[in-house]
């Protein structure tokens, strides 16, 4: 059973710089997962954020970017405002078709 | 542009059959371009994907719950369709059509979701 963990919640000031971070549970996550990031707000469809690591999707503002550090895939959020409050969900891509999510995290901006 | 848009019953009896279709609009659903996939959301909880399909024919289960999904296509009516059987309490959830990129193997365009109730 393949688990991908993130952290179920973060806090972060308005301006500040978070990253959130997805692992794997047997594993370091590497490019070759394709990692991908989505953010949700209570009520609505996920949106796509990164895809392929770190290829911003369109539309996305320059402040999200994603990147592998050390064994994990990183969302960072550079200058945090009001607006980035919601969860963010790690996608990885496990070959032969199959896809796993992150348990997500809750992020906070206070 | 393309958007997908998830129809079926709001309301499912416990050890039957949920049945839910994709309706895709502005592509088209022989595109070799995509995976058609589905993904729930149970209340409070987090995004699972339960499975995909792919132009070529072949579809794709999430492990755990491989024995009670099937996942197919109409392209008559560029429509795929998601069918869980033997449903319980645990399978309320929103239900999320979404496409994924073949190569990039992300999920691009999302249904806005539909919520299925499993309730007697």
């Amino acid at each position: 059973q393949t688990v991908v963990t993130q952290e179920p919640s973060f806090s972060v000031s308005p301006g500040e710089t978070v990253t959130l971070t997805c692992g794997l549970s047997s594993a370091s996550v590497s490019t070759n997962y394709y990692p991908s990031w989505y953010q949700q707000t209570p009520g609505q469809a996920p949106r796509t954020l990164i895809y392929s690591t770190n290829t911003r999707s369109s539309g996305v503002p320059d402040r999200f970017s994603g990147s592998i550090l050390g064994n994990k895939a990183a969302l960072t959020i550079t200058g945090a405002q009001a607006a980035d409050e919601s969860d963010y969900y790690c996608v990885l891509y496990m070959g032969g078709g199959i896809w796993v999510f992150g348990g997500g995290t809750k992020l906070t901006v206070l | 542009q393309l958007q997908l848009q998830e129809s079926g019953p709001g309301l499912v009896k416990p050890s039957e059959t949920l049945s839910l279709t994709c309706t895709v609009s502005g592509g088209s659903i022989s595109s070799s371009t995509y995976y058609w996939g589905w993904i729930r959301q149970p209340p409070g909880k987090g995004l699972e994907w339960i499975g995909s399909f792919y132009y070529s024919g072949s579809t794709y289960y999430n492990p755990s719950l491989k024995s009670r999904v099937t996942i197919s296509v109409d392209t008559s009516k560029n429509q795929f369709s998601l069918k869980l059987s033997s449903v319980t309490a645990a399978d309320t959830a929103v239900y999320y059509c979404a496409t994924q990129i073949y190569y990039y193997y992300f999920m691009d365009v999302w249904g806005k979701g539909t919520t299925v109730t499993v309730s007697s």
